[in-house]
């Protein structure tokens, strides 16, 4: 079975532009969370999508926002990209709705703003 | 939203020690709470977990505590080795919102 697959691997963008992160969940996960991890922060909250919803949201600004499509596969968009927003970024899948359930992450993408 | 808090920051022991860290949260409804094993330059990797009914599971040299009244719950890792070097996450979660620990470094002196 597959794990979790994010692309790109590795970015860099320059400070106002925008940029599309793809997460690719384990076959029949139906959740998928964003997190943004950079040194001394741990792991931050972005939002958790499931069945196309956005279930949860953490306290991140509008210029982050996600979507989810029909075959579980979810995006996240950040735009007007800043220089703090350098990071990598994190997906985790997990099998259903339930909160008791192992959530696997991919590789991540990093992220570079200069 | 949930906080949870992690500590120390680092930990620094001897090969064969046992090496605890600590975790609070700060939301009652929080019902399932992993601990996370991330390498240099790997994904998060479950390494335990305990769900709210329960208040102390074991699996091998890795044990977790939880008290719920105190809305605290540890890791310990007994008989620490060199190859359980990593930075440790906690978290807590209610409906598959997971919120993360900010990480404690371990390094495990041979």
């Amino acid at each position: 079975k597959a794990g979790v697959t994010q692309t790109p691997r590795y970015l860099i963008k320059t400070r106002g532009q925008q940029v599309t992160l793809s997460c690719s969940p384990i076959s029949g996960h139906r959740s998928v969370s964003w997190y943004q991890q950079t040194p001394g922060q741990g792991l931050q909250f972005l939002f958790e999508y499931f069945s196309e919803t956005q279930r949860n949201k953490g306290n991140f600004p509008g210029r982050f926002s996600g979507r989810q499509f029909s075959n579980s596969r979810s995006e996240m968009n950040v735009s007007t990209l800043e220089l703090g927003d350098s990071a990598l970024y994190l997906c985790a899948s997990s099998s259903h709705g339930a909160s008791n359930t192992e959530a696997f992450f991919g590789q991540g993408t990093r992220l570079t703003v200069v | 939203g949930e906080n949870v808090e992690q500590h120390p920051s680092t930990l620094s022991v001897q090969e064969g020690d046992s090496a605890v860290i600590k975790c609070t949260y700060s939301d009652s409804a929080s019902n399932y709470f992993p601990w996370y094993k991330q390498e240099l330059g790997k994904r998060p990797q479950l390494i335990i977990d305990i769900r709210s009914n329960v208040g102390e599971k074991k699996d091998q040299r890795i044990a977790v505590t939880l008290n719920k009244t105190a809305k605290h719950f540890s890791l310990h890792i007994t008989e620490t080795q060199p190859e359980d070097s990593a930075v440790y996450f906690c978290a807590a979660s209610k409906n598959n919102d997971m919120r993360f620990g900010a990480g404690t470094r371990l390094t495990v002196k041979p």
